[in-house]
This record gives structure tokens, sequence and C-alpha cells, in this order.
């Protein structure tokens, strides 16, 4: 069965900071990995994906994330965070759920908060 | 335009009472789902849709129903609701492995 663990329900950087927001999985195949963002009041925006190829993927908005497979990983990066980064995030890997394309398993969640 | 829509935005519903959520995109996406998103658990499966006339039953399908009857449409239905079922659901959408798209959500208080 695959599941996604994220560390740290909440999370909080000084704007200028790294962030660094972590994800773990655990899947019998090779998995797909997301990272979503949820906005106060809004639904969830794609920040990137790996599928396969670059382990290292490049996404919107400065993120990035690194898929690990030694290390079951899949943690998102920003080199420098910016007010406006201060959100909900979600980390999620693909499952086939009976036959489904790309049917989501979700972390619960890590919601950033950005001091000025 | 382009994208996911849904409706209403948000409800107070009494308890017992039947309640349709829709949900509707104009990317001619081949499979929906809806989720339901609760405090500190994330967003979890209620049912989703490979193609149109086929449905099948996620990790919390309990007390929901939903058909697809066209491409473009995917109801939630609530037959009798119970305050357990007060949350924020949200109507996804994807063509492939790679993405869901998703619609704004619609938040519900069931009393």
């Amino acid at each position: 069965a695959q599941s996604v663990t994220q560390l740290g329900s909440h999370v909080s950087v000084s704007e200028g900071a790294l962030v660094l927001l972590r994800c773990n999985y655990s899947s019998s195949v090779p998995p797909y990995l997301f990272w979503y963002v949820q906005y106060p009041n809004q639904g969830l925006q794609l920040l990137l994906k790996y599928t396969t190829g670059a382990t290292l993927v490049k996404g919107i908005n400065g993120f990035e994330a690194e898929f690990k497979k030694s290390e079951t990983s899949f943690h998102l990066t920003k080199p420098s965070a910016h007010m406006s980064d201060a959100a909900e995030y979600f980390c999620a890997v693909s499952r086939n759920y009976g036959g489904s394309q790309g049917n989501l398993i979700f972390g619960k969640g890590t919601k950033l908060s950005v001091k000025p | 335009i382009a994208g996911i829509t849904q409706a209403p935005t948000s409800q107070i519903l009494a308890a017992g009472r039947r309640m349709t959520l829709r949900c509707t995109q104009d990317m001619r996406h081949n499979a929906m789902y809806w989720y339901r998103q609760d405090l500190g658990l994330g967003l979890r499966l209620i049912h989703y849709s490979n193609t149109a006339g086929t449905t099948g039953k996620g990790e919390v399908p309990d007390g929901y129903s939903v058909s697809r009857a066209n491409t473009d449409d995917f109801p939630l239905t609530l037959a009798s609701a119970v305050p357990s079922q007060t949350s924020v659901y949200f109507c996804a959408s994807s063509d492939s492995w790679h993405e869901q798209f998703f619609g704004p959500g619609t938040r519900l208080t069931v009393l």
C-alpha cells in the first residue's frame, strides 16, 4: 500500500530564509510524486511533479524538490521565503486504485508561516 | 472559462436533509474525483470516475453517492446528511497520471 508522511504540521520561517518542507512516501511501484499548494479559502494548485527522468524538479514560484529513491523522500525547498509563500502545502503520491488513473494519496499537509 | 466550477460555494444544512454538490469541468478530462478536506487529515478520496458512465469508491465513500452521466458533470449526493459530513469538499479532474486540477471547493456545515 502506498502512503505519504509529511513531517511537521506547521513550519515557520523568516522572510528570506530557506524553506524546507519534508515528505516521505512508501510505494511498491515507481511513484509519481506531487507537491500542491493551497492558499486560504482556495482549491489546490500544482507546484511541481516528478514522474520520470531528472530527479531534481523545478516548479512555480521558485520551489523545487528532489526525488531520492534511497531515502524514499521528496522534500520541497525554496532558497528564500517570501511573505506570499504562506499557505498550506500537500505532498501526494499517485496510485493505481482499482484501475483508476492517477488517484492521489495526500499527506496531511504542512502549514507554512512566513515572519517579516 | 477553462477549469472546474463547484456549487454552492458554501451551505448550511440540517441533519437528515438531502444535498447535491455540483461539479462541472470544461477541459474534457476523462477522470473526475471528489475529496473531502478535514483539519489535520488532509484530503481523502470519496468517489472517483475514470470515464463517463463509470464510478468507483474511494477511501471514505459511506453516506455519499455519485453519478457520471456525461464527461463534464460529476455531482456528489448526500442522501441524508449527518454532522460528521461537515467538511470542505473538493472536486478534481485529470486526463493523465500527471496532474489533477481542483475546483475552488464547497464548504458544507451539517447541523
